[in-house]
């Protein structure tokens, strides 16, 4: 019945490593986005696939990379990671085509630790 | 530039008393306010507000909107320690459909 899944719930891994964030949505949502959440708990929007297609790319180092194998799928592929770049990684779908004005529905996160 | 700003950043009430966080917003072509609820893990949604006015309810927690003066206002009544959590607010835009601007949430426990 989860309707916004994300994998690995938590990640702890030396800087320098590359690492992988998988998410999946049953909703039948046509876009889905990646946030990070930082330790004062602001949400920051990383990236949103509408339909196979990034739409938005926010200034996010190249070293992030979103890949959706299919509308129900969108995976974090992110390399050379850095100090920096630990956070809660959330994942949400939402209905997004056609000018719906629909909420937003979050996984529960991926807590990635960099050592 | 596009902001969302929630006040208090934090509150510590009693059981039992009533709160209001505020949100307010400068968005560019403004469509609706969300306020989400956020507990230990995901942000979970609470309520969707497009036109000024309108109450929108749910149990204890209601909230509205006035698009004049550019803000929004979540109420919980006779609060529970449940009710402990971070209460984010964004805004959506009519000119992106995928895009919300987020404020940095206000944190309220609620103490027993």
């Amino acid at each position: 019945d989860t309707a916004v899944s994300q994998t690995p719930k938590y990640l702890v891994t030396q800087m320098g490593n590359d690492k992988s964030i998988k998410c999946e949505q049953n909703l039948g949502h046509d876009t889905m986005y990646w946030y990070k959440q930082d330790s004062k708990k602001f949400l920051k929007i990383m990236f949103s696939y509408n339909n196979k297609e990034l739409i938005i790319n926010e200034t996010v180092p190249n070293r992030f990379s979103p890949k959706s194998p299919d509308k129900a799928h969108l995976n974090l592929h992110i390399n050379s990671l850095e100090l920096g770049d630990s956070a809660v990684y959330f994942c949400a779908s939402s209905h997004g085509s056609g000018g719906s004005n629909q909420p937003q529905h979050f996984g529960d996160g991926t807590r990635l630790s960099i050592l | 530039e596009d902001k969302v700003v929630q006040s208090p950043l934090s509150l510590v009430v009693h059981e039992g008393d009533t709160v209001t966080l505020n949100c307010s917003y400068e968005v560019t072509n403004f469509r609706s306010l969300l306020w989400y609820k956020q507990e230990k893990k995901a942000p979970t949604f609470l309520f969707m507000l497009t036109s000024s006015g309108i109450e929108k309810k749910s149990g204890r927690l209601s909230s509205i909107l006035d698009k004049k003066e550019l803000f929004s206002i979540l109420n919980i009544t006779a609060t529970q320690t449940g009710d402990s959590a971070i209460y984010l607010c964004a805004a959506s835009r009519r000119d992106s459909n995928y895009q919300l601007i987020w404020g940095a949430g206000t944190k309220l426990i609620i103490k027993p």
